[in-house]
């Protein structure tokens, strides 16, 4: 069964902390994802990369960098957290063709207090 | 601005009736349409998808509707059922090459026994 795995589902952080938000894909894809859901805004893009190295900017970066060294592994890291990056976490991959679409994780919850 | 609108935030139905859940779009160069569904503490897991060649695709209980001139497409669930309670997030790309899907903010159905 092919996987997108989460590290931790549940974290919580102080302000001010350096975080990291591990995702790693059992599934050769090339794509990977950083996705935010919050209530009423739905699923916000923050950072993609379409290959090992490569990354993009989403539609919600700031406050955000991401890391892809290897091809199964792509993290997220809050380089301060704060209050407002509060929110569930999730990370998707796809291969480079086909139409369906992305595999996602489970989730992490991350609260900052 | 929200490329792609599900304006309803939650829908209740009754066990075995129909669920129609709606979803409209702005950009006109996307073609490629998805519905997830996420179940709470899980990740989104992909449904069914339409291209925008077609107005219709079906697969089991579950059916999606587009019509491009209205920019609006729909899932029907024919009969709901109780397993059926979960968000729904409506999902549009602009082609295969694209490697972003540009999620709806969800709609939470609740079917009724």
């Amino acid at each position: 069964d092919v996987k997108v795995t989460q590290s931790s589902r549940y974290l919580v952080k102080r302000t001010g902390e350096k975080v990291f938000l591990e995702c790693v894909q059992d599934m050769d894809h090339e794509n990977m994802f950083w996705y935010r859901q919050d209530p009423g805004l739905g699923l916000r893009l923050i950072y993609f990369s379409y290959d090992v190295k490569m990354k993009e900017k989403g539609d919600i970066p700031e406050g955000y960098s991401v890391s892809r060294e290897k091809k199964e592994r792509f993290s997220l890291i809050l380089e301060s957290a704060s209050t407002n990056q509060t929110s569930m976490y999730l990370c998707a991959s796809r291969p480079v063709t086909g139409l369906y679409g992305y595999t996602f994780g489970s989730g992490t919850r991350l609260t900052v207090v | 601005d929200q490329q792609v609108k599900q304006n309803s935030p939650s829908l209740s139905v009754q066990e075995g009736r129909i669920s129609i859940l709606n979803c409209d779009y702005t950009n006109s160069m996307f073609d490629y349409f998805l519905w997830y569904k996420k179940y709470p503490a899980e990740g989104p897991t992909f449904l069914i998808s339409i291209s925008s060649i077609k107005d219709k695709n079906e697969d089991g209980r579950f059916t999606v509707f587009l019509n491009k001139s209205a920019k609006h497409l729909s899932l029907h669930i024919v009969p709901s059922q109780p397993g059926d309670s979960a968000v729904y997030f409506c999902a549009a790309s602009d082609g295969d090459s694209s490697y972003k899907l540009i999620f709806g903010s969800g709609t939470r159905l609740l079917v009724r026994p």
